[in-house]
């Protein structure tokens, strides 16, 4: 089984509709993050959280909100989706200063 | 801030051909540096890693060597071949932060 995974891989939606990505990890890791990928871009931290009760913004957390419902599990949601979030979003796990793991991606289009 | 500066891509080479990607970084403290690989529709893989000066980072034949005094981890392959192809980050991480991406280098290996 992955140590990352997202639900769901991918998505369609129309503008103005609430979202919400889903990530679990089997890592134990405490710090959890998401980004966004735009095509032929790099990836752009939107939200991190170091702990259940630590949450911080990320480069581009507009238009984006997070939960951390326990260590394992990290979601993001938009809560009202318009087609500029259209991207390949990836949650990812690490440990202090050390390399992340990422989860397979979630490709999400708003129409 | 941290940041990361990555050579522009495309790459084109020839199979057999010699790799090098230059990144070099702005940081405070003491980072660690990585190099990530993201094959075509895949998520991100750790490829490299190296946690303080003059460490040299391996794998799958790619090299990386930590340079403080010119702040780079620049990735080298003696050889490369067509599985190569893929697009490729350098990253750098302290304890306190997330990962800070270059913009990444799309590689093409041609038979």
């Amino acid at each position: 089984d992955a140590d990352v995974t997202q639900t769901p891989r991918n998505r369609i939606t129309k503008t103005g509709k609430r979202i919400m990505l889903e990530c679990s990890q089997t890592k134990g890791h405490d710090r959890m993050y998401w980004y966004r990928q735009d095509p032929g871009l790099g990836l752009q931290l939107i939200y991190y959280s170091f702990d259940v009760k630590d949450i911080n913004k990320g480069e581009i957390s507009d238009g984006y909100s997070v939960s951390r419902q326990a260590q394992a599990k990290f979601s993001l949601s938009l809560e009202s989706a318009i087609p500029n979030q259209t991207a390949l979003y990836f949650c990812a796990t690490s440990e202090p200063g050390a390399e992340q793991f990422f989860g397979p991606g979630t490709r999400l289009t708003v129409l | 801030g941290n940041s990361v500066t990555q050579m522009e891509g495309p790459v084109t080479l020839s199979e057999e051909a010699f790799l090098t990607i230059n990144c070099t970084y702005t940081a405070t403290g003491y980072p660690s540096l990585f190099w990530y690989v993201q094959y075509p529709g895949e998520g991100l893989q750790l490829l490299l890693k190296a946690t303080k000066a003059d460490d040299k980072g391996s794998n799958k034949g790619f090299e990386a060597t930590y340079r403080k005094e010119t702040t780079s981890f620049h990735l080298e392959k003696g050889s490369v071949q067509v599985s190569d192809s893929a697009v490729y980050f350098c990253a750098l991480s302290d304890s306190r932060r997330a990962l800070t991406f270059g913009s990444g280098t799309r590689l093409q290996v041609q038979p």
